[in-house]
């Protein structure tokens, strides 16, 4: 089955960047998605068909697909970034998350 | 505002069954998919089950097929999840969610509102 993987944990300094790769064999030919969730709270999209933002999440997100991995990057990071991160695709009507990456702001 | 709602988690025996309910406000549930996908206690997102607008069509993930089923009532503005023969790995927060459909080529899904959750507990 399709699986997409992701690292399990991510350290980043406040204001540095934040690299958050997901792979799957896919993924160059499907969209990528991406939630962030806090702890206690539910999943919210911060990145959809690859590079795209919703309303109301900050530019510092952002968002690229090539070949088989796709990355959310998040510029300048600060404190209340510090979340898990899940990536998503759907294939053959059926929707894959990737494990999640816990980001850590230190 | 948009919102969804769940309900009717609890504690359950191995082999019980239990009825998830979600209520949607500040959209027309009737032109959406929706969702439901699981979180087991420290662990990551698990897709369960899509169903859409109409109700004609249904997804399930593996660990779903056979044991539960999606549905819906638009008039009342609710999903569905029934949930049988429940196993000590069904012990989850269940969210109901939004589907967004990408019109692409081959087309792709993707959830945009997520409610808070119901707890499921199944105890063995």
């Amino acid at each position: 089955s399709y699986e997409l993987t992701q690292p399990p944990s991510v350290s980043v300094s406040p204001g540095q960047t934040a690299s958050i790769t997901c792979s799957g064999d896919k993924l160059g030919g499907n969209y990528a998605y991406w939630y962030q969730q806090k702890p206690g709270q539910s999943p919210v999209v911060v990145i959809f068909q690859d590079t795209e933002r919703p309303s109301g999440i900050p530019e510092r997100f952002s968002g690229s697909n090539s070949g088989n991995t796709a990355t959310l990057t998040i510029s300048g990071t600060q404190a209340m970034d510090e979340a898990d991160y899940f990536c998503q695709a759907w294939d053959s009507s059926t929707v894959i998350f990737g494990g999640g990456t816990k980001l850590t702001v230190l | 505002e948009v919102q969804l709602v769940e309900s009717g988690g609890g504690l359950v025996q191995s082999g019980g069954s239990l009825r998830l309910s979600c209520v949607a406000s500040g959209f027309t549930l009737s032109t959406y998919w929706m969702s439901w996908v699981r979180q087991a206690p420290g662990k990551g997102l698990e897709w369960v089950a899509n169903v859409k607008q109409d109700g004609s069509e249904k997804y399930y993930g593996d660990s779903a097929k056979g044991r539960f089923t999606i549905s819906r009532d638009n008039a009342k503005k609710s999903l569905f999840l029934q949930m049988n023969s429940l196993r000590a790995e069904d012990t989850a927060v269940y969210y109901c969610a939004r589907g967004r459909v990408v019109v692409a080529a081959p087309p792709d899904y993707y959830m945009d509102v997520w409610g808070k959750g119901t707890t499921v507990t199944v105890s063995s």
